[in-house]
């Protein structure tokens, strides 16, 4: 079965630092790369999705993320972080065969410092 | 606006009052689907739905049901809730599944905060 870990529960960073997200997965083909945000009492905003081509892909609010199919790893940056970029991320994976369903990983709550 | 709506908000009822929970989008998308958020383990997939009267189990239907009678809409049925079905729903729906040809996306509502006593 396929499975997402993000595995940093919470990170702290400063205004204006960059910023690194990670996500590993675990599927035996490519499968389909999301990551969402989501700020407190909303649903979840896409941020930026891999499908195939590019591994460097560019999402909104400044985010990037790039594929690894070696580490398999899909991992989320910022170069300068904003307060308003606080909130919850969660990195999801999809397929096109069997269930149709995104797997999430846990989350990583970011807090930005002033 | 292109938007899938939740109601209602924020619900507490007690174990064993039904109850539901709708879902309605206005972008004639033919996928929808119910997660549920819980602290430490992302969203998990409850029931999900590829088009009218197509629906199918996710990792977590136990105690849930759902019906897509109308392509927008598609309700989630609590019939006798229990205390560990206290979460965070969300429903989610899009043209195709996956969803990531192009601009295509997976558009979420608000969510409803369900707390069962």
């Amino acid at each position: 079965a396929q499975s997402v870990t993000q595995p940093d529960i919470h990170i702290t960073v400063s205004e204006g630092a960059s910023l690194e997200l990670r996500c590993n997965y675990s599927y035996g083909a490519t499968p389909y790369l999301f990551w969402y945000v989501q700020s407190p009492g909303q649903g979840l905003q896409l941020l930026l999705k891999y499908f195939s081509g590019d591994t460097l892909v560019q999402g909104i609010k400044g985010f990037e993320a790039e594929f690894k199919r070696s580490q398999s790893s899909f991992n989320l940056r910022k170069p300068s972080v904003h307060w308003s970029d606080a909130a919850e991320y969660f990195c999801a994976v999809g397929v096109d065969t069997g269930r149709r369903a995104l797997t999430f990983g846990s989350g990583t709550r970011l807090q930005v410092q002033p | 606006e292109a938007q899938v709506t939740q109601n209602p908000r924020y619900l507490i009822t007690v174990t064993g009052k039904k109850l539901t929970v709708t879902c309605s989008q206005n972008m004639n998308h033919e996928y929808m689907s119910w997660y549920r958020q819980d602290p430490g383990l992302g969203l998990r997939q409850i029931y999900y739905s590829m088009n009218v009267e197509v629906t199918d189990k996710g990792d977590v239907p136990e105690g849930y049901k759902v019906s897509r009678k109308e392509k927008r809409n598609f309700p989630l049925i609590l019939e006798s809730p229990s205390p560990n079905q206290t979460s965070l729903y969300f429903c989610a729906s899009s043209l195709s599944f996956p969803p990531g040809q192009g601009s295509e996306k997976l558009f979420f509502g608000s969510g409803t905060q369900l707390s069962v006593l």
